[in-house]
């Protein structure tokens, strides 16, 4: 089935471990995503990539990273330094420049830092 | 940066009842505007979107949305709320220079009352 797939679903941390968050889609979208959703501040962008090799920062950068290597791949690692890591995270993708919009999600990582 | 305004965190509404959710941005020439739905510990589901062309938009679950330029608005409305209504609904714009970055409002949760 086409889709994205979004693991570990559910993911537990101790404060100053880094975890790295897996997102694979196999719907050939150019354009990939990372989103925080925290309770009442709807979703907030961390990174995003509009083709392979390239990403950019979104509004919430500070304390996690990506990387790009592949065009079915986009992880993000949140490191140590993010002050308040737990949080439920969200991968997206989209068809790319030419496309008229519309964002594709997986199901969501939740991340509890104990 | 745009910014979407979702008036209302909570809405509450009987089931047959009319369902109506608001949403105003920032930009007096939004590209495009949408509507997502997500339900508890899921991904976001696209309900509806405007790119050009009629400004009644006509979406899935017998949802619609009216864009208004005048308001800077995209409420979304639904004539008779069913129970499997209830889940929390986010309004989104894309950029105005970057068609494939996205600005969500803080979501509004719909309770629907039997």
């Amino acid at each position: 089935d086409g889709g994205i797939t979004q693991s570990p679903k559910y993911l537990f941390r101790k404060e100053g471990q880094n975890v790295t968050l897996s997102c694979e889609q196999n719907l050939n979208h150019d354009a990939m995503y990372w989103y925080r959703q925290d309770p009442g501040q709807g979703l907030r962008l961390i990174y995003y990539s509009q083709i392979v090799n390239d990403f950019q920062k979104g509004d919430i950068a500070e304390g996690y990273s990506v990387s790009r290597e592949k065009k079915e791949s986009f992880p993000l690692t949140v490191t140590s330094a993010q002050k308040n890591p737990t949080a439920f995270y969200l991968c997206a993708t989209a068809w790319g420049l030419a496309d008229t919009g519309e964002l594709f999600f997986g199901e969501g990582s939740r991340l509890t830092v104990l | 940066a745009q910014s979407v305004t979702q008036l209302g965190s909570h809405v509450s509404v009987s089931e047959g009842a009319l369902v109506l959710l608001r949403c105003n941005y920032s930009s007096s020439v939004p590209p495009y505007l949408f509507w997502y739905v997500q339900y508890p510990n899921q991904g976001l589901q696209l309900l509806l979107k405007y790119t050009t062309g009629a400004t009644l938009v006509k979406g899935i679950n017998g949802f619609e949305a009216e864009f208004k330029k005048s308001e800077t608005s995209f409420h979304l409305t639904k004539p008779s709320a069913h129970m499997s209504d209830a889940a929390e609904y986010f309004c989104a714009v894309s950029d105005l220079y970057n068609f494939n970055k996205f600005y969500f409002g803080s979501g509004t949760k719909l309770n629907v009352k039997p």
